[in-house]
C-alpha cells in the first residue's frame, strides 16, 4: 500500500449505531488530519495530530471521538450522529505541523450516511 | 482572517479548450502559501502545485498553467487544450500561519466532455 489508505469507502449507519473510521498512511509522515466534507460547502479541518498528539479541535460535537495510536494510524470513531453529519471524510497527512508549506496527502475517503 | 473565493461554481468546456479556474483569497499575512488540489471522482484530493507569497512567478508543468498575481490577490489555474481525464473539482487553498493549516475555497467543479 502506499500513500494514505481509508476503511471503509462507504458506511452506512442508524442514528444509534457505533462505528470507527479507519486512516493509515505510508508515507513516515508525522501530522494527520481529518476533515468533513458537505456539499457546496469548504472543506472542514475537524482534528490534527501531531506526533500522535491531538493539537486541533474545530469545536467538532463529542459524538465524534478522534484517536491516534502512533503516527501511522487515525481513527475517527462515531456514536449517537444525526442525519447531518452525513457527509465525506477524508484524512490527510502532512510530513509535519509546524510550517505552513506543507502539502496534505489525502485519502479517498468515506462515504457516511446517517440514516 | 484568512479566506478564499472560488466564484465558478461549475464550469463545462468541450475537450480540447483552454479552461481558467479562477482564485481570489484574503489575507494580512505577507508570507503565506498557496495551493491547488484536484478531486477526481475517486475522491481524494491530489496536490497539484504550491506557490509561496515571495514567487510571483508563473508556472507550467504540461497542460497545466498557474498565474499568481499579489497586485489582485489571485491565484488562478489554467488547463490547455482540456480532456476528459480533468473532468473533476478543483479547490484553491491558502496558508498563512506557522502550521499546515489549509483554508479552502469551495471548489469549481470542471465537467470537459468529447
Amino acid at each position: 500500500e502506499t500513500g494514505v489508505t481509508q476503511t471503509p469507502r462507504h458506511l452506512v449507519m442508524g442514528m444509534t449505531n457505533k462505528k470507527s473510521l479507519k486512516c493509515e498512511q505510508h508515507l513516515g509522515h508525522n501530522a494527520m488530519y481529518w476533515y468533513k466534507q458537505s456539499a457546496k460547502k469548504p472543506l472542514e479541518l475537524m482534528f490534527v495530530y501531531s506526533l500522535e498528539e491531538r493539537v486541533e479541535n474545530n469545536s467538532v460535537p463529542s459524538r465524534f471521538s478522534p484517536e491516534c495510536p502512533n503516527s501511522s494510524h487515525l481513527f475517527l470513531h462515531l456514536h449517537t450522529l444525526q442525519p447531518e453529519d452525513s457527509a465525506l471524510y477524508l484524512c490527510a497527512s502532512s510530513q509535519a505541523w509546524g510550517g505552513s508549506y506543507n502539502e496534505q496527502f489525502f485519502g479517498p475517503g468515506t462515504r457516511l450516511t446517517v440514516l | 482572517a484568512q479566506k478564499v473565493t472560488q466564484a465558478q461554481t461549475e464550469i463545462s468546456v468541450v475537450e480540447k479548450e483552454d479552461v481558467t479556474l479562477d482564485c481570489v483569497y484574503e489575507t494580512r499575512d505577507t508570507t503565506y502559501y498557496l495551493f491547488w488540489y484536484k478531486q477526481p471522482p475517486s475522491g481524494e484530493l491530489v496536490f497539484l502545485i504550491r506557490r509561496n507569497s515571495f514567487d510571483e512567478q508563473n508556472e507550467i508543468s504540461g497542460r497545466y498553467s498557474w498565474n499568481f498575481q499579489k497586485s489582485t490577490s489571485s491565484f488562478n489555474f489554467t488547463i490547455t487544450a482540456s480532456q476528459v481525464v480533468d473532468s473533476a473539482v478543483y479547490f484553491c487553498a491558502l496558508n498563512t500561519g506557522t502550521a499546515s493549516k489549509l483554508t479552502f475555497g469551495t471548489g469549481t467543479r470542471l465537467q470537459v466532455t468529447l
